[in-house]
């Protein structure tokens, strides 16, 4: 079973706009992990925040991450074509850190 | 360096046939994962291992899934009398280190697409 729900399940915005996802979950976790699918496809790392961290930042990617509610958000800002994707937060468990538990994705639209 | 390679990129094979699907990791990677994607969903956990040894396959869906990586690099899975509801996107992964500390992250492979007719 997926642990992680990403919020909302579609996502279309005009070129340039901000583009922001939101991921919860259930178990406590060791860390969280971004990736992103384009069409067909494999899966791209994009970043990855620790338990003990709150809040990381990668080039236009912002992530923040609250334990305390369980949840995560991905942040791009100044959004291209070339971020039309999936997106998906995937946990690692603190029983199983080499596990991840991926949510069930978001899909990113950036209409030009 | 290259990264994670996985062949055949497809297979179509008959119901009840067995399928074997090889991962390449990225070189000196000690951990190596299995995943399963259906369509429109994350990837699914299967297994995994560090080195040669399989420290995880709780995954697994039923005995008639086998995973192996005797040397700690290549590993293999192993769909035996598959049924149509295997078919799938497999996907491999490998990290660096084990544990979860800063270098848990996984780099995926580019999948092999396993249908079942």
């Amino acid at each position: 079973s997926q642990q992680g729900e990403e919020d909302p399940q579609a996502l279309s915005i005009q070129e340039g706009e901000n583009a922001t996802m939101n991921c919860s979950y259930k178990t406590s976790i060791n860390n969280l992990q971004w990736y992103r699918q384009n069409s067909g496809r494999g899966l791209v790392h994009l970043i990855l925040i620790r338990s003990n961290e709150r809040e990381k930042h990668s080039g236009r990617l912002r992530v923040t991450l609250d334990t305390s509610k369980k949840s995560s958000s991905l942040l791009i800002t100044a959004s291209r074509a070339a971020d039309t994707a999936s997106y998906f937060c995937a946990t690692g468990i603190i029983q199983g850190a080499q596990k991840l538990v991926f949510g069930q994705g978001t899909r990113l639209t950036i209409n030009p | 360096g290259a990264g994670v390679s996985q062949s055949p990129r497809y297979k179509v094979t008959k119901r009840g046939q067995d399928v074997a699907l090889r991962c390449d990791p990225i070189s000196g990677h000690v951990s190596l994962y299995w995943y399963r994607q259906a369509l429109g969903q994350g990837p699914e956990f299967l297994t995994y291992f560090n080195y040669e040894a399989q420290q995880d396959k709780s995954g697994l869906p039923n005995d008639r899934f086998s995973a192996e990586r005797p040397e700690g690099s290549i590993s293999t899975l192993t769909i035996q009398r598959t049924e149509q509801r295997d078919s799938a996107m497999y996907r491999c992964a490998s990290s660096l280190v084990s544990g979860g500390g800063l270098h848990n992250e996984q780099f995926f492979g580019p999948g092999t697409r396993l249908t079942v007719l």
